[in-house]
């Protein structure tokens, strides 16, 4: 079945440093890919997506890009901020079927990010 | 505010009580999914609905069970409940091209 496997955490930075996550997944076809965040205390909150090989998503000043010749979606962001700490998530969904709904996400095992000031 | 409504934020109950956790999607969303997380599992999938009728199952336990009404709105019900449950139950609604949307979920003490 499908799976997301993400570094392992928990991942501490300095401020301005630069963040890389790693994620890779296993999935048949073209699956979506997304990177999620969670602040503590909160919901996950949808961060960027990519729906094709090639595509870059990114928002805030992350991005990642859809790699199927690896078969990974490495989030970056070039300097972070104290604000950025928080648990990411890497999770796909199948091929879209029938154009009516996304099937049910898979989440990796999240890594946690602490930044310094 | 995402546009899911996830009711209640917070529930403490004892062992063997049944709960029922409710979710409203966003408008226009047709599909709604459940999903536990907790520390030792992480996030997992528990189920789907479309439209009212069920479109897949995860790793959903035989005392847990779910429906969406016809206003679309979502409720999960754990019955028989365990110290094990205690976990933070999300719910997230999707759109086909647009992606999901998560609620801010709620957290289940079991004691």
């Amino acid at each position: 079945g499908d799976s997301v496997t993400q570094m392992e955490g928990p991942v501490t930075l300095s401020e301005e440093a630069f963040l890389t996550i790693n994620c890779t997944y296993t999935a048949t076809g073209y699956p979506s890919l997304f990177w999620y965040v969670q602040y503590p205390g909160e919901g996950l909150q949808l961060l960027l997506k990519a729906t094709k090989a090639d595509d870059k998503g990114s928002n805030k000043g992350f991005e990642a890009t859809y790699r199927k010749e690896t078969t990974s979606f490495h989030l970056e962001k070039g300097s972070v901020q104290v604000s950025d700490s928080a648990v990411y998530f890497c999770a796909l969904s199948p091929a879209e079927a029938g154009g009516t709904s996304y099937g049910k996400l898979t989440f990796g095992q999240g890594t946690i990010l602490t930044v310094h000031p | 505010d995402s546009g899911v409504t996830q009711t209640p934020k917070h529930l403490i109950t004892a062992t063997g009580q049944r709960v029922t956790l409710r979710c409203s999607p966003r408008s226009g969303d047709l599909s709604v999914y459940w999903y536990q997380q907790s520390l030792d599992q992480g996030l997992q999938f528990l189920i789907q609905y479309y439209n009212g009728e069920e479109r897949a199952k995860g790793n959903i336990l035989e005392r847990f069970s779910a429906q969406q009404f016809p206003d679309l709105h979502s409720e999960l019900n754990l019955s028989s409940l365990e110290l094990g449950d205690s976990a933070l139950y999300f719910c997230a609604s999707s759109v086909a091209g647009d992606g999901y949307t998560f609620g801010s979920g709620t957290r289940l003490t079991v004691v």
